[in-house]
């Protein structure tokens, strides 16, 4: 399978944790993109990268949100000191450009 | 900045039945436009895009959109649903060339009954 692929597909923690959701791109593609959608919502935009460098991250729902791309392939997404407010689906997409190719996220519940 | 409002969270037709999903959007720059369709457990998958041209795009299942500047909408419509098409639709607007995100609009989930 060459889509975009996100680990973990679910993840349950207590309030307080801290969590990290890693996404593969698809290979080519240079520009990778988080969203976090919520029930009920469409997809809220949370950062971007074009290779390793963050774009855009203005977005980022507090300072308790941060992304990396170190190499320009595979994103992590941590999320610390964890909130009950955080419980979400967090989603990965990658583009060459033209589209958004979505990840099939990773549910995040905070207990 | 841009924005899309999705008018009805929730339709619901028989099979058979036409189809219809609005959209309007707000761009201060000639907008490029997307519908997604994303089914349960799934990610989000192109139905179509509007980027220049033709106003009138063809996606994938049967489903087209049609661009109107004057209306700033973009409506999904298929003429006749099929049981497989229940699932959440999203409209989104944006500039990914330019390097800017999508910005969706809040859903529309579509039932279809038999």
């Amino acid at each position: 399978d060459t889509g975009v692929s996100q680990d973990p597909r679910h993840k349950i923690t207590k309030r307080g944790q801290n969590v990290t959701f890693r996404c593969d791109p698809i290979s080519e593609h240079n520009r990778l993109y988080w969203y976090r959608q919520t029930l009920g919502q469409g997809p809220e935009f949370l950062t971007y990268f074009q290779n390793e460098a963050q774009l855009e991250k203005s977005r980022l729902l507090s300072d308790r949100f941060s992304a990396e791309r170190p190499k320009g392939s595979f994103s992590t997404l941590e999320i610390q000191r964890t909130e009950q407010g955080d419980s979400a689906m967090y989603l990965c997409a990658s583009s060459p450009g033209g589209e958004l190719f979505f990840g099939e996220g990773s549910r995040l519940t905070v207990l | 900045a841009q924005s899309v409002t999705q008018l009805g969270s929730h339709v619901s037709v028989s099979e058979g039945a036409l189809v219809l999903l609005r959209c309007n959007y707000s761009s201060s720059v000639p907008p490029y436009l997307f519908w997604y369709v994303q089914y349960p457990n799934q990610g989000l998958q192109l139905l179509l895009k509007y980027t220049t041209g033709t106003t009138l795009v063809k996606g994938i299942n049967g489903f087209e959109a049609e661009f109107k500047k004057s209306e700033t909408s973009f409506h999904l419509t298929k003429p006749s649903a099929h049981m497989s098409d229940a699932a959440e639709y999203f409209c989104a607007v944006g500039d990914l060339q330019a390097g800017t995100a999508l910005i969706f609009g809040k859903g529309t989930t579509l039932s279809v009954s038999s």
